[in-house]
């Protein structure tokens, strides 16, 4: 299947602090990427999903302005959590969607990255 | 809010076939049905999707009832490494259709 890679896999910040995360679509281009967010013995939760070229689309709940989303390329999409507070340590997952062979589009998730706001 | 139905935990002997049952009664004529897993603390991974007929792949089968309001996913000969967290979520294909997660189901297998 597809890759889809993000980095760091894991980060240790101040409270009051920003931090950026990666995702990368590595062998195919993804127009659509979506960022999830789970935490400790839960399911994954939408955030937002992030397009190229264009704004973000938040779920209900997600502050915008806090979790700033960029989508700058067909293959990289940032998710910055803004003024980062212990509230917001979780793991945090990306996927893309990749078109597959035959109109088979299946969507594929990155390995996560677990944030801890001291 | 997910729109499918699975037991919380199921049980399945190292060896033997899991057969991990979703409940999926409102699914509309243009969703497929996909089936994820999580292993702890990894980003979930691609199993298998279908519209209404049966697929296998090399990691499983999907099969679908005929009103297609439920679906079994069959881990042939279930190791180890096949426990983890199982989702089952529809969706609308080929419409950059995004993945809502319910609960799941967590499967251990047990040697």
């Amino acid at each position: 299947g597809a890759v889809v890679s993000q980095h760091p896999s894991w980060v240790i910040c101040k409270s009051g602090t920003s931090v950026k995360i990666e995702c990368r679509s590595l062998d195919f281009q993804a127009t659509t990427m979506f960022w999830y967010r789970q935490f400790p013995k839960q399911s994954l939760m939408l955030m937002a999903t992030s397009n190229e070229g264009s704004k973000a689309t938040y779920e209900q709940g997600v502050e915008k302005d806090k979790f700033l989303i960029n989508h700058a390329s067909l293959t990289l999409s940032t998710l910055t959590v803004t003024s980062a507070h212990p509230e917001d340590s979780s793991f945090y997952i990306c996927s893309a969607n990749s078109p597959g062979q035959g109109g088979r589009e299946t969507q594929y998730f990155g390995p996560g990255t677990r944030l801890l706001v001291l | 809010d997910a729109k499918t139905t699975q037991p919380p935990s199921m049980d399945c002997a190292e060896g033997r076939a899991a057969n991990l049952p979703c409940n999926h009664s409102t699914i509309s004529g243009n969703e497929y049905v996909y089936w994820y897993r999580q292993i702890h603390s990894q980003g979930p991974q691609y199993i298998i999707h279908g519209l209404k007929n049966n697929e296998t792949n090399e990691m499983a089968s999907l099969i679908i009832t005929e009103d297609r309001k439920s679906s079994t996913l069959i881990l042939p000969h279930a190791t180890l490494r096949d426990t983890a967290v199982y989702y089952c979520i529809v969706r609308v294909k080929n419409q950059g259709g995004k993945l809502i997660f319910g609960q799941g189901t967590e499967l251990s297998v047990k040697p």
